[in-house]
């Protein structure tokens, strides 16, 4: 069974410009996360979906970032313009909803790098 | 609320030694409690799962851990620890199964 796959794994942009990072589930996996990890610390949820409807965005910043999982099945995360205190590796994943644990799988992650 | 508190940010051990993680959470209901490890440039992996079933849980690569409510602590621990181990640990509490609550993780040094 193929895992969560996230692309690119790395990127390298200026401030202010545009980037997005793409994320698809696990098949059958309904729940999809994005989750800011930053040097040393544990991820931060950012956005949850169920199927395409997004549940929790309390902590997604909606100047800059936005994100869309028009079909329910992959997702593209996009923040415009970059910041230099966005540098971060941005994780994808997703869960399976009749799991009542919601065990998560991760993806590898893209990290992003903002000069 | 929920919050995880992992305490050590380094913890360091020679092979062979035992390997104890600490972790103490904070939760107004019966939490459920997990612990991931996360090597180089991956993404993150369950090691195992606290679920109210029995209080010492036992995951992969022959890590355990021990739920004491008392404490409200779920303390990651392998008796032998192997080269392999080096990774960053991270607990993480849900009440819901929706939202997790990451801690700051610890990163394990293993010397040979």
């Amino acid at each position: 069974e193929a895992g969560v796959v996230q692309s690119p794994r790395y990127k390298i942009i200026e401030k202010k410009q545009p980037v997005a990072f793409w994320c698809n589930p696990i098949s059958g996996h309904n729940t999809l996360y994005w989750y800011l990890q930053n040097l040393g610390q544990g991820p931060e949820l950012l956005i949850r979906y169920e199927n395409e409807e997004a549940v929790d965005d309390s902590q997604l910043p909606k100047d800059r970032f936005s994100a869309e999982r028009l079909k329910g099945v992959d997702s593209t995360l996009k923040i415009q313009p970059a910041e230099l205190g966005d540098s971060a590796v941005y994780l994808c994943a997703s869960s399976f909803p009749g799991d009542p644990l919601g065990e998560q799988f991760f993806g590898p992650g893209t990290r992003l790098t903002v000069l | 609320a929920q919050s995880v508190t992992q305490l050590g940010s380094h913890v360091s051990v020679s092979e062979g030694a035992l390997v104890l993680l600490r972790c103490n959470y904070s939760s107004s209901v019966p939490p459920y409690l997990f612990w991931y490890v996360q090597y180089p440039n991956q993404g993150l992996q369950l090691l195992l799962k606290y679920t109210s079933a029995a209080t010492l849980v036992k995951g992969i690569n022959g890590f355990e851990a021990e739920f004491k409510k008392s404490e409200t602590s779920f303390h990651l621990t392998k008796p032998s620890a192997h080269m392999s181990d080096a990774a960053e640990y991270f607990c993480a509490v849900s009440e819901s199964g929706n939202q997790f609550y990451f801690g700051t993780g610890t990163s394990l040094t293993v010397i040979p």
